[in-house]
């Protein structure tokens, strides 16, 4: 079966740097996507991780070890518009098949 | 970037009605959609992966005969809730996997079911 677990809900301040750890185990894999949602809204692509490493993008990076079946996603330079779930998502089998995690709930406070 | 339309945005039904949900990617071909329902404070579950022209594939637990799946063409495929009731009631998304395997998602579409 699948299973990516992310914590539930985090609290962070304005201008912080905070990490958010996603960890799964799937049969196979084929590449890691953050998604941020906000209430009532889909999910707007983040970032796309098939090799280890970091990718950096602006404010926001993600990381992968394919061996650990580990990703995080950190934000700096945190905004309240930051405030939002934050979904960790594999692609598995060969029809490439996306199973979301949890979701991490992000408030940012003052 | 691509484009997926899916509409419409919020419906209100009575129980034992029908409910189609569109989804259109606008600017790019899409052979794979996906379907997804998300209850309140819960993350996205996958009902079923649409491939263009060929029958869709279920998850388990959800029933291809109350949901109708259909994928007619290249940028479009609909999502029919057939005899709603309450417990239908959730947030449905759609989302369309680009060549190059990144997926955009619609909208959303809120059914509250009466």
């Amino acid at each position: 079966g699948q299973n990516i677990d992310q914590p539930t809900e985090m609290t962070a301040t304005e201008g912080a740097i905070v990490q958010i750890n996603c960890t799964y185990q799937t049969s196979g894999f084929n590449g890691l996507f953050w998604y941020q949602q906000h209430a009532g809204e889909a999910p707007t692509f983040l970032s796309y991780n098939v090799l280890d490493g970091l990718e950096e993008k602006g404010r926001f990076s993600s990381f992968l070890s394919r061996s650990k079946g580990y990703s995080y996603l950190l934000l700096k330079e945190l905004q309240m518009k930051d405030s939002a779930s934050y979904l960790c998502a594999v692609y598995t089998g060969t029809a490439s098949k996306l199973t979301f995690g949890t979701g991490t709930r992000l408030q940012v406070t003052l | 970037g691509a484009v997926v339309s899916q509409h419409p945005s919020r419906v209100i039904c009575k129980s034992g009605t029908s409910v189609k949900i569109e989804c259109r990617s606008l600017d790019f071909q899409a052979t794979t959609m996906f379907w997804y329902r998300q209850f309140p404070k819960q993350s996205l579950m996958l009902m079923a992966t649409s491939n263009e022209g060929s029958k869709a594939t279920y998850e388990q637990g959800v029933e291809k005969d109350k949901f109708l799946i259909n994928h007619a063409s290249l940028t479009l495929s609909t999502l029919t809730v057939t005899s709603a009731h309450p417990e239908d009631s959730s947030f449905y998304i759609c989302s369309a996997r680009a060549t190059d395997e990144k997926l955009f998602f619609g909208s959303g579409t809120q059914l509250s079911v009466l």
